[in-house]
């Protein structure tokens, strides 16, 4: 089965806290791609990262950060210092290598609320 | 310049109607999809087409038809449109196989069914 599972609906945090947002995914395939989105108020869905079954490393890209666990399979995303306009709906996604067909699977999303 | 454009963004109609949503998309992609998010913020993918070729089609009312003219455009025809239809529609294109290439997603189109 394919899935990903994120457990958090909704998460309020102050600004400045930092915050984890969950992600656990099933998959049978070796290869394979996982995806985080944002979708702000606004409603668009915005690219934040993919990774690769192959690459583990962790990635920074300024206040975030991701921490990719093949053994726990986890895709896990903090914010750092959060601020007001980290508030928005994160989704989780992932892509299977097998069958190339471009499938993305998303997570239920968690809805993050940053209080100023 | 918009990477994936969808029109309408808003889209109000009534039950019984038949209506299409557009989606262009100018980033050289030679896949693009249908997804669709309903009111709990769900996000399921509809249809896909590589190439012109229809390669995924999930379990969807076939009132659902999409048809892609091109590998740029992809439309999305709905007929006789019921209350449930109502959600947001996103359009999204790739690279088939994805490797380092962007999997993009249009603005999204807000259908509501009265």
């Amino acid at each position: 089965a394919q899935k990903v599972t994120q457990a958090q609906t909704e998460i309020s945090v102050v600004e400045k806290e930092d915050v984890t947002l969950d992600c656990v995914y099933e998959t049978r395939d070796t290869t394979y791609y996982l995806f985080w989105y944002k979708q702000p108020p606004s409603g668009e869905l915005v690219f934040l990262i993919r990774r690769n079954s192959f690459d583990e490393q962790n990635e920074i890209s300024g206040r975030y950060s991701w921490n990719f666990q093949k053994s726990t399979s986890s895709f896990n995303f903090t914010i750092t210092a959060s601020q007001v306009v980290d508030s928005a709906v994160y989704f989780c996604a992932l892509l299977n290598g097998s069958g190339n067909t471009g499938k993305l699977i998303f997570g239920q999303g968690t809805t993050l609320q940053v209080k100023p | 310049d918009t990477a994936v454009s969808q029109t309408p963004k808003y889209l109000v109609t009534q039950m019984g109607n038949d209506k299409s949503i557009k989606c262009e998309q100018n980033l050289g992609h030679d896949t693009m999809y249908w997804y669709k998010q309903d009111s709990k913020k769900f996000l399921k993918i509809m249809f896909s087409y590589n190439n012109k070729e229809l390669i995924i089609n999930e379990t969807v009312p076939n009132r659902f038809s999409p048809k892609s003219p091109d590998k740029a455009h992809l439309n999305l025809h709905i007929n006789s449109l019921e209350l449930g239809d109502s959600a947001v529609y996103f359009c999204a294109s790739s690279f088939r196989g994805v490797t380092n290439y962007g999997y993009t997603f249009g603005s999204g189109t807000r259908l509501t069914v009265v």
